[in-house]
């Protein structure tokens, strides 16, 4: 049974640039979310994604977009990149809401590098 | 707002000897709280989860949390820590309803020393 999968492993991007990372999720899982994780600091939460639509955001500005397929796999898209967006982007996966209190399964991050 | 607190950067603890990690929230109501593993360039392992019901909850590795509604904390606890056991560890709460943002903690390194 694969787990979340993420892809690439590394990036390195120059500022302006815009990037896009890939998820796929745990199988049986269909939500999304995605974390940007800071070096020395803990996972912010970006978005979440259920059924193809974006269901909850965090405190990030509208550069971040993502968007999820009709499989449940997604992507996090940033523009217009800068300095700080350098970070650990981390891929989440979960059964549906309501579901139960399901923890999230993450995947091995994506490490951005904005030059 | 939600917040998690995570007081020590870093815990160091000698091979075969209890460890604690602390952690306290400020959220309102009754929320789910969790406890995550990070070794060098991975992501997120789950450890364990607190829903309802006993304060101790055990999970992986030989690791269990201890939650204590009155004073808002949710401590990772392990009778004897393993060298393994060295890595960061973040704590995270969620609200029960709704969808799944989890909030985390800014992480504590554990050391286990030979």
């Amino acid at each position: 049974d694969a787990g979340v999968t993420q892809s690439p492993t590394h990036l390195i991007k120059t500022r302006g640039q815009q990037v896009t990372l890939r998820c796929s999720p745990k199988s049986g899982h269909d939500t999304v979310s995605w974390y940007q994780q800071a070096l020395g600091q803990g996972p912010q939460f970006i978005f979440q994604y259920y059924e193809e639509e974006e269901r909850q955001r965090g405190n990030f500005p509208d550069r971040f977009s993502g968007h999820q397929f009709p499989n449940y796999s997604s992507e996090l898209n940033v523009n217009a990149l800068l300095l700080g967006d350098s970070a650990l982007y981390l891929c989440a996966s979960s059964p549906a809401p309501g579901q139960g209190p399901y923890e999230q399964y993450f995947g091995p991050g994506t490490r951005l590098t904005v030059t | 707002a939600q917040s998690v607190a995570q007081p020590e950067d870093q815990v160091n603890v000698a091979e075969g000897n209890p460890l604690t990690v602390k952690c306290t929230y400020s959220v309102s109501g009754n929320p789910y709280l969790f406890w995550y593993v990070q070794y060098p360039n991975r992501g997120l392992q789950f450890l364990l989860k607190y829903i309802t019901g006993d304060n101790l909850v055990k999970g992986s590795y030989g690791f269990e949390a201890e939650f204590n509604k009155s004073q808002t904390s949710f401590h990772l606890k392990k009778p004897s820590a393993l060298v393994s056991d060295s890595a960061l560890y973040f704590c995270a709460v969620r609200f029960p309803s709704g969808f799944q943002k989890l909030v985390f903690g800014t992480g504590t390194r554990l050391l286990v020393s030979p």
